[in-house]
């Protein structure tokens, strides 16, 4: 099983839908978890971290269940300017080792 | 701040050539890595360096080499380039050891192998 997976997409959606992507994690003792937003032909950038009581920042909700091992991201009121490619990255111990990446999940928000 | 810069952005190489991908950063970060990005691939880790004089592998190490001299800078060496290496680098950097200090990524080099 892959350290961090998730599914590649492509999610078309319509400008005003609310969209979640669902990444998973094998590592039961990974430390932090985050989702990075990555245009074409751009470096990722972080879009925010996932704490344990989740957390939201304007239209973006991000969640943590450890239990089941997945962190999601909700991303409501869909806009063309979300069309990106959404990582999700995961500590597997300590902050002194990597970030381990999923291999992306891309959305299309179509007007 | 600079950030995180990377030099060249763009080169084309033939296959047995050798090149060293620059990158620096200009915020006193601590950790660096290294990362490759393939079509259907994801990020990969090439190799990561936990501050100036320390270095470890990455999850694809083989025909990379690093050196962390100074805390600003960690280039990757290309020793023979060949056509499994075309892709797109990504360096990054974080500062101290706190799993949720940010990681800031710089802009990349497109490297070609021909």
């Amino acid at each position: 099983r892959k350290e961090v997976e998730q599914d590649p997409g492509p999610f078309n959606v319509p400008e005003g839908a609310t969209v979640a992507f669902n990444c998973t994690y094998s590592n039961s003792a990974s430390q932090s978890f985050f989702w990075y937003r990555q245009d074409c032909r751009k470096e990722p950038k972080l879009l925010m971290s996932v704490y344990s009581s989740g957390n939201e920042d304007g239209r973006f909700t991000a969640q943590l269940n450890r239990a089941s091992q997945y962190i999601s991201l909700l991303i409501r009121d869909s806009k063309l300017s979300d069309s990106a490619t959404y990582l999700c990255a995961v500590t597997p111990i300590s902050g002194n080792t990597p970030l381990v990446f999923g291999k992306g999940t891309r959305l299309s928000v179509i007007a | 701040n600079a950030g995180v810069t990377q030099t060249p952005k763009f080169q084309v190489l033939k296959t047995g050539q050798s090149m060293t991908l620059q990158c620096a950063q200009d915020m006193n970060h601590e950790y660096m890595s290294w990362y490759r990005q393939d079509p259907g691939m994801g990020l990969r880790l090439i190799h990561y360096s936990v501050g100036a004089g320390i270095t470890d592998q990455g999850e694809v190490p083989n025909g990379y080499n690093v050196s962390r001299s100074t805390t600003e800078d960690f280039p990757l060496r290309l020793l023979s380039a060949a056509p499994s290496q075309t892709s797109v680098y990504f360096c990054a950097s974080k500062s101290g050891t706190s799993a949720y200090n940010e990681q800031f990524f710089g802009p990349g080099t497109r490297l070609t192998v021909l």
